[in-house]
Formats: structure tokens, C-alpha cells, sequence
């Protein structure tokens, strides 16, 4: 069953560093979204992104934040300057391009420690 | 925006007895209600979902009802085993928009 994937699984960075969270989707997706998830709390969403474009962010997607789509397969999620504050688990996900209500499937997701 | 709030936060429950977890959202015009089992350190998997067309969906040992009226949803564990235990997310969107607003979370743990 095709499933969503993400790299790296772990990264450790230092506070104002730059990192990027890579994600493949499900191959026949076409809505990708990021969300985090901060130890022992609930999922947030960050970004919706569809053709090419960002549909929605959130309120927690400022400016130090970016996605991009630069081929085909890949999704990624951009942290200018990292701050530590910053430090959670980031879930990519997909859905299809149907009517009405789309499921999401998450990836595994990447722990982002900010020392 | 969509307002999802989950109940309990904590459920504990003897192994084959039931467990049920409720949601309540804000957002009248959302028509479809996903629920996430997250085993630690794993990703959020969708378990069943629930478009608001239907009152009661079931699959095999997992179920969910749907009041809209009282804009709240239930997800409904039977004969519960060991690997049931995770924390339980419902989930929101609202009408027409891509973002799922998630509930808090419920911490189900099966008592052998």
C-alpha cells in the first residue's frame, strides 16, 4: 500500500540554523499539507499547499516558514531560522483531488530538536 | 475557525470491554469527521471517518456516530485488546477547506 514518506526521520539543529524537511506524498496525491505536533499535544495544522500554490497557513506559518514543490515527487518544508520553540515532530501528509472531504495520510514524520 | 473539542483526556479500560471517546466541533457546515490512532513515536493513522451524510459507519470493532444536530461525533471501540492502546484524535475541517483542526487527544490504555 503506497505511503507517505519522510526525511529525515530525526534532526538536531542549532538555534537560528536553517533546516528543510523533506516529504514524498502518495504518488496519485495532489493536495499536500505539513502539520506539527509539539511532545504530548495535539496536531497542527501549518500549510495546505495545491497546484503549485499555498491554499491556506496558519497562524504559526509566519514568515521563517516556506514550502516548495521543486519536482515531481518531493514536498518541502523550509525553516529559515530556527528557534527553539520550534522543536516538534512535522507530519506530512496527502490527499487526493476528489469532491468534497479528502482523506489525509500522514507520514511518519520528523523530529526537529532545536538546541 | 473550526473549534474541535475531545473527551476524556484519559480512558482506561479492562481488555474486551468498550471504550467510547467523544468530539464536539463549532463549525455547523463540516461534513467530514476523520478519526487518527497515534501509537508512540508513530504517525497519526486514519482509522475510520464519517461523512456528515450518515448518522453510524462501522468497521469490524471500531465504529462512529454522528449527531449534527448536537454537532458532536463518537468513535466506539468494542471488545477493546491490548493493541488498542494509542491516544485518539478526532478531527474537523470546515466546509470547503483542506486544514483538519484536531482534538486534544485521548490516551486509551487496555488493562490486561
Amino acid at each position: 500500500e503506497p505511503e507517505v514518506t519522510q526525511t529525515p526521520s530525526h534532526q538536531v539543529t542549532q538555534m537560528g540554523q536553517e533546516v528543510i524537511l523533506r516529504c514524498v506524498p502518495i504518488s496519485n496525491h495532489l493536495y499536500f499539507y505539513w502539520y506539527r505536533q509539539i511532545l504530548g499535544q495535539k496536531v497542527e495544522f501549518l500549510v495546505s499547499f495545491y497546484n503549485n500554490e499555498i491554499s491556506e497557513k496558519s497562524e504559526i506559518f509566519d514568515d521563517q516558514f516556506s514550502v516548495e514543490r521543486p519536482d515531481g515527487s518531493n514536498f518541502t518544508l523550509k525553516i529559515r531560522s530556527t528557534k527553539l520553540e520550534d522543536s516538534a515532530m512535522y507530519f506530512c501528509a496527502s490527499s487526493e483531488a476528489q469532491r468534497g472531504a479528502r482523506e489525509q495520510y500522514f507520514g511518519p514524520g520528523t523530529r526537529l530538536t532545536v538546541t | 475557525g473550526e473549534n474541535v473539542e475531545q473527551h476524556p483526556s484519559t480512558l482506561s479500560v479492562q481488555e474486551g470491554d468498550s471504550a467510547v471517546i467523544k468530539c464536539t466541533y463549532s463549525d455547523s457546515a463540516s461534513n467530514y469527521f476523520p478519526w487518527y490512532k497515534q501509537e508512540l513515536g508513530k504517525r497519526p493513522q486514519l482509522i475510520i471517518d464519517i461523512r456528515s451524510n450518515v448518522g453510524e459507519k462501522k468497521d469490524q470493532r471500531i465504529a462512529v456516530t454522528l449527531n449534527k444536530t448536537a454537532k458532536h461525533f463518537s468513535l466506539h471501540i468494542t471488545e477493546t485488546q491490548p493493541e488498542d492502546s494509542a491516544v485518539y484524535f478526532c478531527a474537523a475541517p470546515r466546509f470547503g477547506n483542506e486544514k483538519l483542526t484536531f482534538g486534544t487527544g485521548t490516551r486509551l490504555t487496555i488493562i490486561p
